[in-house]
């Protein structure tokens, strides 16, 4: 079973701060995905990458950066981190085009 | 707009009972996935299909394969831990694997 681990678990910020987002897989996939979930949308995608020192724009990317260093990390970047960001974020892993997504646990970010 | 339509958001079932859950796409959709999160907010993958129909125990999923337009999962008997959100994702033709998701469907099975 296919390993995407997220840190932190949870995250209280404030209005303005900066805040970093980090995933980590030890599978070898080439594919990552930062998704946000809100009731009501479901989850919607924010950032993703195929290939290390690559990242595209999903749809709703304003506001974040993303950032893939190295293979196995993927990390999700709030320069000025606003109220309608509180969220529960999602990362995700594939080897490829045609194989299953695996889901980390989810951050919970709250911005006060 | 939406790229991914879930239908129906929620539904309740008894145990024993049959039903299905729907995704329609306003495009071409190269695959689909399935997944259902739990009460502790946990995402599992159910299904991951090209086309055709897959099969896992009383779960059934199955993918339009001529117009690439709409996606089925079949609960059969279901149970009580059957319940939880579920979701479609889609992936674009020609999007460089970008996944799009469904809004999700809330079932709850009751004894």
């Amino acid at each position: 079973e296919a390993a995407v681990t997220q840190s932190p678990r949870s995250k209280v910020a404030v209005t303005g701060g900066k805040v970093t987002l980090s995933c980590h897989q030890t599978n070898n996939h080439d594919y990552m995905y930062w998704y946000r979930q809100d009731t009501g949308h479901g989850l919607r995608l924010i950032h993703y990458s195929y290939v290390a020192d690559s990242t595209e724009k999903g749809d709703i990317p304003d506001g974040y950066k993303a950032s893939r260093p190295s293979q196995e990390n993927f990390s999700l970047i709030l320069e000025l981190a606003s109220l309608s960001q509180t969220a529960v974020y999602f990362c995700a892993s594939r080897g490829g085009c045609a194989e299953t997504l695996y889901f980390g646990s989810g951050t919970r970010l709250t911005v006060l | 707009g939406d790229q991914v339509e879930q239908s129906p958001s929620a539904l309740s079932l008894h145990e024993g009972t049959d039903s299905a859950l729907r995704c329609n796409f306003t495009t071409t959709m190269r695959s689909v996935q399935w997944f259902r999160q739990n009460s502790r907010g946990s995402l599992i993958s159910l299904f991951y299909l090209a086309s055709g129909t897959k099969e896992n125990g009383r779960l059934k999923s199955a993918f339009d394969s001529k117009e690439r337009r709409y996606s089925t999962l079949h609960i059969r008997d279901a149970q009580l831990e059957d319940s939880g959100t579920y979701f479609c994702a889609a992936e674009v033709q020609g999007t460089g694997s970008k996944l799009s998701f469904g809004k999700g469907a809330k079932l709850t099975v009751s004894p």
